[in-house]
């Protein structure tokens, strides 16, 4: 079973700070993607990750695959109060009998406070 | 507008009950999937399909079942519902099983008493 973990599980920052969360496996991924998800609602995309390295940015979110394809970071540089939300990675399966499954880490929840 | 059906929004449901959870895209999208969620944070991977007429398991598949007759709708069935399936359950579709974006549905709240 190939797991996700994802760190910190809660951060809860003021506004203007900048802050990292982590996605971290010890299998490899095809790809990786972050969503974010607000109460109510099914998650939606940020980003996705393909290439070993590669760094991303979309505005103040800075994401980045690690080099052996297992690990992931976000970065969100000077937090405003409307990323408050729960953030996902999800990674997809290289190959194999399980290939095309798209696994889900435990998510973190951010709270930005004014 | 296209996207990802769920039905129904909410239930709740008699332990031992079979219950269906309905779920169809109108994306033409080969790959499907079924999550639960709990207690707000990380969703577990119940089944999947990576194109109609093919499924796999995933993290939690027991005491659940699907099937995927064609493209469009991938039901989740309960065969007989225990408290511990008490969750919210997400439907998504992607286009393929290649690092494309998942689509997701609104979400089913179950609770089982």
């Amino acid at each position: 079973t190939q797991l996700l973990e994802q760190s910190p599980q809660f951060l809860s920052i003021q506004e203007g700070e900048n802050l990292t969360v982590y996605c971290n496996s010890s299998s490899v991924f095809s790809s990786l993607q972050w969503y974010r998800q607000e109460p109510g609602e099914g998650p939606v995309l940020l980003v996705t990750v393909v290439t070993g390295g590669e760094v991303k940015k979309l505005k103040r979110l800075t994401f980045q695959f690690g080099d052996a394809r297992k690990d992931s970071s976000l970065h969100i540089t000077a937090a405003q109060t409307g990323d408050t939300g729960l953030y996902l990675c999800a990674g997809a399966n290289a190959g194999g009998t399980s290939y095309g499954k798209l696994t889900f880490g435990q998510g973190t929840i951010l709270t930005v406070h004014p | 507008i296209a996207g990802i059906t769920q039905a129904p929004t909410s239930q709740i449901l008699a332990a031992g009950r079979r219950m269906t959870l309905r779920c169809t895209q109108d994306m033409r999208h080969n790959a499907m999937y079924w999550y639960r969620q709990d207690l707000g944070l990380g969703l577990r991977l119940i089944h999947y399909s990576n194109t109609a007429g093919t499924t796999g398991k995933g993290e939690v598949p027991d005491g659940y079942s699907v099937s995927r007759a064609n493209t469009d709708d991938f039901p989740l069935t309960l065969a007989s519902a225990v408290p511990s399936q008490t969750s919210v359950y997400f439907c998504a579709s992607r286009r393929d099983r290649e690092r494309t974006e998942a689509f997701f549905g609104q979400g089913t709240r179950l609770t089982v008493v």
